[in-house]
C-alpha cells in the first residue's frame, strides 16, 4: 500500500476484555515497530519485527501483551485483559530494513479501556 | 543507555518569526541515526530528515534547516519564517546500529500564532 494502515481507529472496549489492532506495514517493508504513546508523551517503544520474528519485545509492559507478523508483512497487536492504564495510542511503523533506515508511521489506534 | 532529551516542552511563536527546537541526546555508540518527526493534530507521525552519526554537515530544506554537533551531542532543528501550518508537536529521535528501537524525546509542542 501506499502507507502504514491501521485498523480500527478508535477502539473502546471494557476493562479485562481481549483485542487485537493491527497493522498493515508499506509493502515490501521487512522490519515493523509497535509504540504506545500516551497523552503529552513521546512514543514508547513496544515491539520491532525483522520479518516474521520478534528482534526485540523488551518494551512489552507485561505478558498480557503479545504481537505477531506471521507471514512478514501485516501484525496484529493483542492484549489480554486490559486495564484502563493500557488506554492510550498505539501506532505502528515499518522501514526498508532496519538498521536506521526511515520509519514511518501509520496514523495509530486510539484504544481506550473503560 | 540511549536518550533522547528536548527540554523545550513548549513554545510559542509569532507567524514569520524564526525558531529554533533542542535535542540533544546521549548514545555509547559510535554509529547512530538521528531523526526528526512532526505530528500535527491529526496524529500521524511525519517523517522529516534522518542524519547518520558520522555526517555533521548541516541540512537545509525550504524553511527548515538541522544542526548537528556531535561535540555537544545536538541535534537541533530550525524553522524560518514560521508559518501557522508549523504548528505541531515536533519529536527528535534516535536510533543506534546496535539497537534497533528508536528512542524518542517528549516532544516539542510548537504553536504558531497568526
Amino acid at each position: 500500500g501506499a502507507g502504514v494502515s491501521q485498523t480500527p481507529s478508535n477502539k473502546v472496549t471494557e476493562k479485562g476484555k481481549y483485542v487485537e489492532l493491527r497493522c498493515d506495514p508499506i509493502s515490501g517493508h521487512t522490519a515493523l515497530y509497535w509504540y504506545r504513546q500516551s497523552l503529552g508523551q513521546g512514543p514508547e517503544f513496544l515491539i520491532y519485527f525483522q520479518g516474521t520474528g520478534a528482534a526485540d519485545d523488551s518494551g512489552l509492559p507485561n505478558d498480557r501483551f503479545f504481537a505477531v507478523r506471521p507471514e512478514g508483512s501485516v501484525s496484529t497487536l493483542k492484549i489480554q485483559r486490559t486495564e484502563r492504564g493500557d488506554s492510550a495510542v498505539y501506532l505502528c511503523a515499518s522501514s526498508a530494513t532496519g538498521e536506521g533506515t526511515e520509519a514511518f508511521f501509520g496514523q495509530g489506534t486510539r484504544l481506550t479501556v473503560v | 543507555a540511549q536518550k533522547v532529551t528536548q527540554a523545550q516542552t513548549e513554545i510559542s511563536v509569532v507567524e514569520k518569526e524564526d525558531v529554533t527546537l533542542d535535542c540533544v541526546y546521549e548514545t555509547r555508540d559510535t554509529t547512530y541515526y538521528l531523526f526528526w518527526y512532526k505530528q500535527p493534530p491529526s496524529g500521524e507521525l511525519v517523517f522529516l530528515i534522518r542524519r547518520n552519526s558520522f555526517d555533521e554537515q548541516n541540512e537545509i530544506s525550504g524553511r527548515y534547516s538541522w544542526n548537528f554537533q556531535k561535540s555537544t551531542s545536538s541535534f537541533n532543528f530550525t524553522i524560518t519564517a514560521s508559518q501557522v501550518v508549523d504548528s505541531a508537536v515536533y519529536f527528535c529521535a534516535l536510533i543506534s546500529w546496535r539497537d534497533d528501537k528508536i528512542i524518542f524525546g517528549k516532544g516539542t509542542r510548537l504553536h504558531i500564532l497568526p
